[in-house]
């Protein structure tokens, strides 16, 4: 069973239009993040949640909205795709130790997105 | 704020070499470290951690990690590097629940 899992797994699509990318992990963890990988593999978080509440939002421009139904899901919706948005994003799960507040993080396959 | 810095963009390393790679960190408390390994094509996967204790860390794939204090320095190690391990390595400092900083990336590349 893939631990941490996202679709789709390509997505190429046009300027201007609106994308979902659904992510989904089933470790039971508490925490869920969204990166952002770009042509020269810098790795950038976009966005923690915690228990389906948010916890980090970086400088990501408000067409990217992060939706949390439930401890399990961490969606990423892109309104309005720009050239620059294409990328990488992968999805990660932790679960705080307990006693610790660190964790190792689980990371999924990827979504490579290129917008035309 | 945390962060991580990576020196070496890129490293080239003949098969059976050692190999070490850099990672410096900035963070005002006890720092959590993780180096995190991305083959081609695929998602990242840990390879070793460090939280406290023993300063030297051993990871998977033979590969080991020793936290510097007084360098600010969590360098990742392996005596002898395999075809296999060529990849994007990262080093990641972690600051609380759901807050990690990631280093740029170093690039290994192993010659035959």
């Amino acid at each position: 069973d893939t631990a941490v899992s996202q679709t789709p797994k390509y997505l190429v699509t046009q300027m201007g239009n609106d994308k979902s990318i659904k992510c989904e992990q089933n470790l039971g963890h508490d925490t869920m993040y969204w990166y952002k990988q770009d042509s020269k593999k810098f790795l950038k978080i976009m966005f923690s949640y915690n228990n389906k509440e948010l916890i980090i939002n970086e400088t990501v421009p408000n067409r990217f909205s992060p939706k949390s139904p439930d401890k399990a899901h961490l969606n990423l919706h892109i309104n309005s795709l720009e050239l620059g948005d294409s990328a990488v994003y992968f999805c990660a799960s932790s679960q705080v130790p307990s006693g610790g507040p660190q964790e190792t993080q689980y990371f999924g396959p990827g979504t490579r997105l290129l917008v035309l | 704020a945390q962060s991580v810095t990576q020196p070496d963009i890129h490293i080239t390393v003949s098969e059976g070499a050692s190999l070490e790679l850099r990672c410096n960190y900035s963070y005002g408390a006890t720092p959590y470290l993780f180096w995190y390994v991305q083959s081609p094509g695929q998602g990242l996967q840990l390879l070793l951690k460090y939280f406290s204790g023993d300063t030297l860390v051993q990871g998977i794939k033979g590969f080991e990690a020793e936290f510097k204090r007084s360098q600010s320095s969590f360098n990742l190690r392996k005596p002898s590097v395999h075809w296999s391990d060529a990849a994007e390595y990262f080093c990641a400092v972690g600051a609380g629940v759901g807050k990690s900083t990631f280093g740029d990336g170093t690039t290994l590349t192993v010659k035959p």
